[in-house]
């Protein structure tokens, strides 16, 4: 079974400017997760979607950071425009359900200069 | 409300044990553990429901006090594998999103 996919894997660019990373969870997976984790700490749950609807995105930036999920599957988290305290891994997720043991992906490493 | 973990960090001997706690304000539904090596993403260890269950994976168990809100992760006999960041992720009783811990750093050596 093909695990969580995410691209890029890493992303360097100049504050101000956008960026966007794409993730495809496993099949039959209803629950999407977005983490952000900065060095050295635990995730920071960004947003989670059940479906394509949003379940919670309490902790999102919602002034620079938006996401969606089309259909149901796949996902895109967007940052417009970045800050230098942007710089950290972002994990993509999914489950089975809400509650489940969650499936990461390898991460998207983003760099503000 | 982020669960708190301790020890922040432990350094073991080949063979050794360690145990690492996992403390919650909130009442909780579930609580995972997850391990995650320096670059790589967290990997799923096992998920303890609420009924103060306890669960085995080898050398690696767990167990989960509701009342307490509390969880622990037993580590026995530690491998050179075992290296690595735990975080345990709780998940509330109303939505279901998971929190997790700031990570317990555990280094084996030989």
């Amino acid at each position: 079974e093909a695990g969580v996919a995410q691209s890029p894997r890493y992303k360097i660019i100049e504050k101000r400017q956008s960026v966007a990373f794409w993730c495809n969870p496993i099949s039959g997976h209803a629950t999407l997760y977005w983490y952000q984790q900065i060095l050295g700490q635990g995730p920071k749950l960004l947003i989670q979607f059940q479906n394509n609807g949003v379940v919670d995105d309490s902790q999102l930036p919602k002034d620079r950071f938006s996401a969606e999920r089309l259909k149901g599957v796949d996902s895109t988290l967007k940052i417009q425009p970045a800050k230098l305290e942007d710089s950290a891994v972002y994990l993509c997720a999914s489950s089975f359900d809400r509650g489940y043991e969650q499936y990461f992906g390898p991460g998207t490493r983003l760099t503000v200069t | 409300q982020q669960p708190v973990q301790s020890p922040q960090a432990v350094i073991l001997r080949e063979g050794e044990d360690a145990v690492i706690n996992c403390s919650s304000s909130k009442a909780l539904y579930s609580v995972h553990w997850y391990r995650q090596k320096h670059g790589e993403a967290p990997i799923f260890l096992m998920i303890l429901l609420k009924g103060g269950e306890q669960k085995g994976h080898d050398k690696i168990s767990a167990s989960f006090n509701e009342k307490k809100q509390q969880s622990s992760l037993y580590l026995t006999a530690s491998q050179l594998s075992y290296s690595g960041t735990y975080f345990c992720g709780t998940v509330d009783t109303g939505g279901f999103k998971t929190i997790f811990g700031a990570g317990t750093r555990l280094f084996v050596k030989a």
